[in-house]
């Protein structure tokens, strides 16, 4: 699998965007970009991922240079609850997306 | 979604002891994995937990050390045998479901070895 380079750190005051980005500069054609959290002391939560498209749910949108080299996390109005780590992976989607590598993410703090 | 249970969610066992894990997904999922996170550390993939066969290691890992089953497609145990210290931390069952695209985890088991 490719590998991903994050900040190691980011503030964001809350009720503003958290911009959270990824350099993935290796990665190939089959992989896709996957996001995940992880709140202390509790398991890694999914939040989003794609290709090469930009996507949008209900947690976050991801932005996908044209390149694929990067990518943006955007959680558009952090709340404090969104205090977490953050964790970039490019996987292939169905062949061996479970093998996942969790580099060593941002821890995102969102502060009142 | 799948949701994912792990016991017992913590424990503090000697040194020299084994510990089993238990995980328990509520829908069939095709792939089931272990993980560990050491205190303060990501997440590093000890194996891929196979139906019925024997569990696939990554480097690093070996069966003797963390011996894993999974008698079903929902089911895995994984045991941290003859403990020690630095057996110390988390460790995280995940699952890949049919159709899914996405991990789910379970809360995990914090280990400490005395």
């Amino acid at each position: 699998d490719a590998k991903t380079t994050q900040p190691t750190s980011m503030d964001c005051a809350e009720g503003r965007a958290a911009n959270l980005p990824c350099n993935h500069s290796t990665i190939s054609g089959n992989e896709y970009v996957y996001w995940y959290r992880q709140i202390h002391s509790q398991g890694p939560q999914y939040i989003i991922h794609g290709l090469k498209n930009n996507e949008t749910n209900e947690m976050a949108s991801l932005i996908i240079t044209e390149d694929r080299k990067s990518s943006t996390l955007i959680l558009p109005h952090a709340t404090l609850r969104d205090t977490a780590v953050y964790y970039c992976i490019v996987s292939p989607r169905k062949t061996n997306a479970g093998k996942s590598t969790f580099g060593d993410g941002t821890t995102l703090t969102v502060k009142p | 979604s799948a949701v994912i249970s792990q016991k017992p969610s913590r424990d503090i066992c000697q040194r020299g002891t084994s510990l089993t894990i238990q995980c328990q997904v509520d829908s069939q999922v095709t792939m089931m994995f272990w993980y560990r996170q050491q205190p303060g550390q990501s997440l590093t993939l000890i194996a891929t937990a196979n139906q019925g066969s024997e569990a696939t290691y990554e480097s690093g890992f070996v069966i003797d050390k963390f011996p894993i089953s999974r008698p079903n497609l929902t089911f895995s145990t994984l045991t941290v045998s003859n403990m020690s210290p630095e057996d110390s931390s988390i460790y995280l069952c995940s699952a890949f479901g049919t159709g899914n695209e996405k991990l789910f985890f379970g809360s995990g088991t914090q280990l400490s070895v005395l």
